[in-house]
């Protein structure tokens, strides 16, 4: 079965620091797709980042990075200079193909604190 | 902000009781997809409608079911409601199956309480 675990509930980060969440996953597929996404309190799942399992190099979106192990199935995501908006539950994931429907498979998400 | 709305934004029904929620999916998007997020955790997946047939199913009972109209939004239909069944509902909507969940856009939901 495909699980995604997310092993920090909680994170906190100061302000104009740089702040890494953990995620790892479990698959037998070789080719497959991992994202972030971002949940504020307007409860809609915004993406922050995606990365392709076949592409080595790692995804970067402005001040939103990632480390991708693939033998190690580690997908961390790094946000450099914290902003207070950045405050939010963070959801990895990652994409599902079966029976001809693909679906977001989802970890248990992590709560963001951004401190001023 | 995406162009993926839901209806209505919070909802409250007695148990037993049945449901109707509804998603009106981006311009251009023939996919949609219904989440179920109860409190503390991760959306799972409910199904998948793609030119308003199902194409995908993930665990959860007959009881809940859907449609998708000629012009893609989507209604996820819940009989029988139980107090486990209060969640935040989320649709998402895509271009096209084939990898299209890789550009899935969320709408924000809809609170549902079961009492």
């Amino acid at each position: 079965a495909q699980t995604v675990t997310q092993s920090q509930p909680e994170m906190s980060v100061q302000e104009a620091e740089t702040v890494t969440l953990s995620c790892t996953y479990d698959t037998s597929e070789s080719d497959y797709y991992l994202f972030w996404y971002k949940q504020p309190p307007s409860r809609q799942m915004i993406l922050v980042i995606r990365q392709e399992a076949y592409k080595q190099q790692n995804a970067t979106e402005n001040r939103f990075s990632v480390n991708f192990q693939k033998a190690a199935k580690s997908f961390s995501l790094k946000i450099s200079d914290s902003q207070l908006g950045d405050a939010a539950m963070y959801f990895c994931a990652y994409l599902v193909e079966e029976g001809g429907s693909e679906k977001l498979v989802f970890g248990k998400g992590t709560k963001l604190t951004v401190n001023p | 902000e995406t162009g993926v709305t839901q209806s209505p934004t919070h909802l409250i029904k007695t148990r037993g009781q049945q449901v109707t929620l509804r998603c009106s999916s981006q311009s251009g998007h023939n996919t949609v997809s219904w989440y179920q997020q109860a409190l503390g955790q991760g959306p799972q997946f409910i199904f998948q409608y793609y030119r308003e047939e199902e194409n995908g199913r993930g665990n959860f009972p007959p009881r809940f079911s859907g449609l998708q109209f000629p012009n893609y939004s989507s209604e996820l239909n819940v009989n029988a409601l139980e107090l486990d069944d209060s969640a935040l509902y989320l649709c998402a909507s895509s271009p096209n199956t084939g990898h299209s969940n890789t550009e899935a856009f969320f709408g924000q939901g809809t609170r549902l309480t079961v009492v």
